[in-house]
């Protein structure tokens, strides 16, 4: 069974504090990690897929990595607006659903 | 690219009657259609799974009367919750993902459904 592990639960910075989210996961055969942000009261939105160890994206103040085990998502002097529920999934083989993780609430206060 | 529009955004309705849910893929075509569950402070919880044409699949656990999906076209996926009853409201998400070989689900915003 894929399993998926964020941490922290909840994240406080300040603004221009940089620091990690964490992911860890299980999954059989990894066809994609996902990274998504969620607004309250809205749907995820799509930030970044990774489809092997090594791999990086980055999309503004945010940098996405992979491991053979985990995912990094590193934010980069964030900014009030940054602040959001961030959610890791993956997709193993022979599924295209997604397992979630539970998130990691991040504040980034002025 | 990659929009997904739901109607409602939200709703409110009486105990005991159905309510209809659309989720549409605005400038791509879905192969498989998703539905998820969101309560409050807790994580997406998948419902079923829906491919253009076939029946839908339900998770363990979900009534499949009671939730009634319809994938009709490569753009539109239904969900209706019929005999709403109170504990049925919650938040409803869907996801598109396009052809072969493409992962990544794109969501809509949500229809936030509250049942009296």
């Amino acid at each position: 069974e894929d399993q998926v592990t964020q941490s922290p639960e909840a994240l406080r910075l300040q603004e221009g504090e940089s620091s990690s989210l964490n992911c860890s996961y299980t999954v059989s055969g990894l066809r994609g990690l996902f990274w998504y942000r969620q607004d309250p009261g809205k749907g995820p939105e799509f930030l970044f897929t990774l489809y092997s160890a090594g791999e990086e994206k980055e999309k503004e103040r945010l940098k996405a990595t992979l491991t053979k085990k985990e995912s990094f998502l590193h934010i980069t002097a964030p900014k009030p607006e940054d602040s959001a529920t961030y959610l890791c999934a993956v997709s193993g083989a022979g599924s295209y659903q997604l397992t979630f993780g539970k998130g990691t609430k991040l504040s980034v206060i002025p | 690219g990659a929009v997904v529009s739901q109607h409602p955004s939200w709703v409110i309705c009486k105990s005991g009657t159905s309510v209809k849910i659309e989720c549409r893929s605005l400038d791509f075509q879905a192969t498989t259609m998703f539905w998820y569950r969101q309560f409050p402070k807790q994580s997406l919880m998948l419902m079923a799974t829906s491919n253009e044409g076939s029946k839908a699949t339900y998770e363990q656990g979900v009534e499949k009367d009671k939730f009634l999906i319809n994938h009709a076209s490569l753009t539109l996926s239904t969900l209706t919750v019929t005999s709403a009853h109170p504990e049925d409201s919650s938040f409803y998400i869907c996801s598109a993902r396009g052809g072969s070989g493409n992962y990544e689900q794109y969501f809509g915003p949500g229809t936030r459904l509250t049942v009296t």
